[in-house]
């Protein structure tokens, strides 16, 4: 069964502070990862995608790929109450063309 | 660059009747996708179509659910009959082409109430 793990949540970190989201995923053959922010009652918005092993940089985000470990991981720096939703994880599954298999999802909230 | 358009944004239908989402892909978008979203769950696949060709259909009910996209542009998602677990929220998306590193976006989506 091809799965893409969350902890639910919820995340609570003060304004300021480093959020940290974390992803697994049972594919071993997985080769491309996206995060996807959802504010409740909006629909996901693409805010990281990493290919290879490693950091990758965006902003305030970082996304970390560790596919020996099948581990996704995204890390928000001085995170602002508008960083509050849920963090949708998700795997393109090899053997697939393209089709995502997301997580359930974190909800993370920042408190000012 | 104009988004994914959906509509309706909003439908509510008694249990065993049919129901139509109509979806407008990025310009320039070959592939589009329709997910079911079920509160408090991640999206789940529902249908891809390359152009007008259907990639991948195999999480779709066929026997409630049918997707067309005729032209190889819009793109339609028909329920019918609907039943009470398909309440959800439907939503499209569009990459550029087929392939593991091509970025997917979504439209609004459609919040779907059976009752």
């Amino acid at each position: 069964q091809k799965e893409v793990e969350q902890n639910s949540g919820p995340l609570s970190v003060p304004e300021g502070a480093i959020a940290s989201l974390n992803c697994t995923y049972s594919d071993r053959v997985s080769q491309s990862f996206f995060w996807y922010r959802q504010y409740s009652g909006k629909s996901p918005e693409l805010i990281m995608s990493i290919y290879s092993n490693g950091d990758k940089e965006d902003g305030r985000f970082t996304a970390q790929l560790n596919k020996a470990s099948q581990y996704v991981s995204l890390l928000i720096r001085d995170s602002q109450p508008s960083d509050s939703a849920t963090y949708l994880c998700a795997a393109v599954y090899g053997g697939s063309q393209g089709n995502l298999i997301f997580g359930k999802g974190t909800k993370l909230s920042v408190k000012p | 660059e104009a988004g994914v358009a959906q509509s309706p944004r909003y439908k509510i239908i008694e249990k065993r009747q049919s129901v139509a989402f109509w979806c407008n892909p990025i310009s320039g978008h070959a592939t589009l996708y329709w997910y079911q979203q079920i509160l408090g769950q991640g999206p789940k696949l529902l249908i891809q179509f390359q152009n007008n060709g259907v990639v991948d259909d195999s999480q779709l009910p066929k026997d409630r659910f049918s997707a067309e996209r005729l032209k190889g542009v819009d793109s339609t998602l028909k329920i019918q009959p609907a039943k009470l677990e398909d309440s959800a929220v439907y939503l499209c998306a569009s990459s550029l082409a087929v392939g593991s590193s091509y970025e997917q976006y979504f439209g609004p989506g459609t919040r779907l109430t059976v009752t």
